[in-house]
Parts: C-alpha cells; sequence; structure tokens
C-alpha cells in the first residue's frame, strides 16, 4: 500500500536556524512528489514539486529514490515559515495526492 | 474568479441527517477530488473527477457517501444518514489538467462538518 510518512508531528526552531522536515515514502512505481503548505488561516497550497527542481521561499527538496526520502530543507529559518507542511507524493492513474499526517513548523524569535 | 470556493464553511448535523457540501472550482480545471481531513491528520482522497466523469471513488468510506459533478463544473458531496465519524473538514481541489498529469492541485477553504 502508498504510504507516506512524516515522522516528526512538531518541529520547533529559532529564527535562522536550519530546518528540515523529514518525509519517507513508501510507492510503487515512479510518483511525483509534492510539498504542500498551510499558514495559519490559510488553504492548503502548493510549496514545490520535485520535478520543476525549483526553490520557494528559500526551500529546497531532494528525492532520494534509494531511501525512498523527499526530505524539504531551507538553511535559514525565518518566522514566516512557521506553518503546517505535507508531504504528498501524486498516484499514477488520477493524480490524487497521498498525503502525510503533517509536521507543524514553529520558528521563534 | 478568486479560486476554488466551498459552502457550507461549517456544517453541524444531528446523527442520521443527511448534508449536501458543494464545491465550486476554478472555471475551466477539468480535475476535481475531494479529500476528507480528520482532526490531526493530513487529508485522505476519497473521489476524483475528469469533467463530469467520476474516474476513482475508491476513497469513499461507505454507501453513505455519494459525488456528483453533472456539469462538469460544480460539485456536490452528499453524505447521507451522517454519523459521528463522518466529523472532518472536507477539502475540494481542482486541476487544470487531466487524470493522470501530475499537475498543482488548488485547494478550497474546506467545509467544517460536525456531527453530534
Amino acid at each position: 500500500a502508498q504510504r507516506v510518512t512524516q515522522p516528526e508531528k512538531l518541529l520547533s526552531v529559532f529564527k535562522g536556524a536550519p530546518v528540515e522536515l523529514k518525509c519517507n515514502y513508501s510507492y510503487s512505481g515512479s510518483p511525483e512528489l509534492f510539498w504542500y503548505v498551510q499558514y495559519s488561516r490559510q488553504r492548503l497550497q502548493l510549496l514545490l514539486r520535485h520535478i520543476s527542481r525549483e526553490s520557494i521561499k528559500g526551500f529546497t527538496a531532494d528525492l532520494n529514490k534509494g531511501e525512498t526520502s523527499f526530505h524539504l530543507k531551507k538553511p535559514f529559518a525565518q518566522e514566516e515559515d512557521s506553518a503546517m507542511y505535507y508531504c504528498a507524493p501524486s498516484s499514477g492513474n488520477t493524480g490524487k495526492l497521498i498525503f502525510g499526517q503533517g509536521t507543524t513548523l514553529q520558528v521563534k524569535p | 474568479g478568486a479560486g476554488v470556493s466551498q459552502s457550507p464553511r461549517y456544517k453541524v448535523a444531528k446523527r442520521g441527517q443527511d448534508v449536501a457540501l458543494r464545491c465550486d472550482p476554478i472555471s475551466g480545471h477539468v480535475s476535481l477530488f475531494w479529500y476528507q481531513q480528520a482532526l490531526g491528520q493530513g487529508p485522505e482522497f476519497l473521489t476524483y473527477f475528469q469533467n463530469e466523469a467520476q474516474l476513482d471513488k475508491s476513497g469513499l468510506p461507505s454507501d453513505r457517501f455519494f459525488a456528483e459533478r453533472p456539469e462538469g463544473s460544480v460539485s456536490t458531496l452528499k453524505i447521507q444518514r451522517t454519523q459521528k465519524e463522518d466529523s472532518a473538514v472536507y477539502l475540494c481541489a481542482s486541476s487544470l489538467i487531466r487524470a493522470g498529469v501530475k499537475g498543482e492541485q488548488f485547494f478550497g477553504p474546506g467545509t467544517r462538518l460536525t456531527v453530534l
């Protein structure tokens, strides 16, 4: 069965510290991988996707097929990065997203 | 259009009542998804439409759940004889492109359903 694991429910760091939000997946085939973010009182929105290989708001994510991981990283966290982050592979047939449980990132001043 | 909209934003139902949740996707978006998000969990897929065709309903938890998109635009998720375990936020998302092409999904604000 397809499964996504985000092992940390809460990650708390100080402003300026590096951040790594972990994501491991078990999946057959070649999924497209996404990170979605939900800021306080806002709707869920796309942060970045693997295939575009871009950096959004300073975040990057590297796909490691050997470890089946897609960790999200940022070298210097900002207070405005505080939000809920979801790792989500996309299923091949319809494009439906399989979400992890989410990690709350709290960036303290 | 501003984005995906959903109504009502909040719904309280007594156990056994039927409810209908509406989703207005972004105009021209081919794909429409429904997800259920229980408290403290990530969203879980319910069903998928490509235009008016329901191509995947594998995530619907029981036959009390029914979704439609008759004209390929607005969609309605109906839950019959609601139970307490149906309490959740129901999210709708739309995407410009068709099934199998893994594009960005644009989410609505969700409908929070509470079953008493």
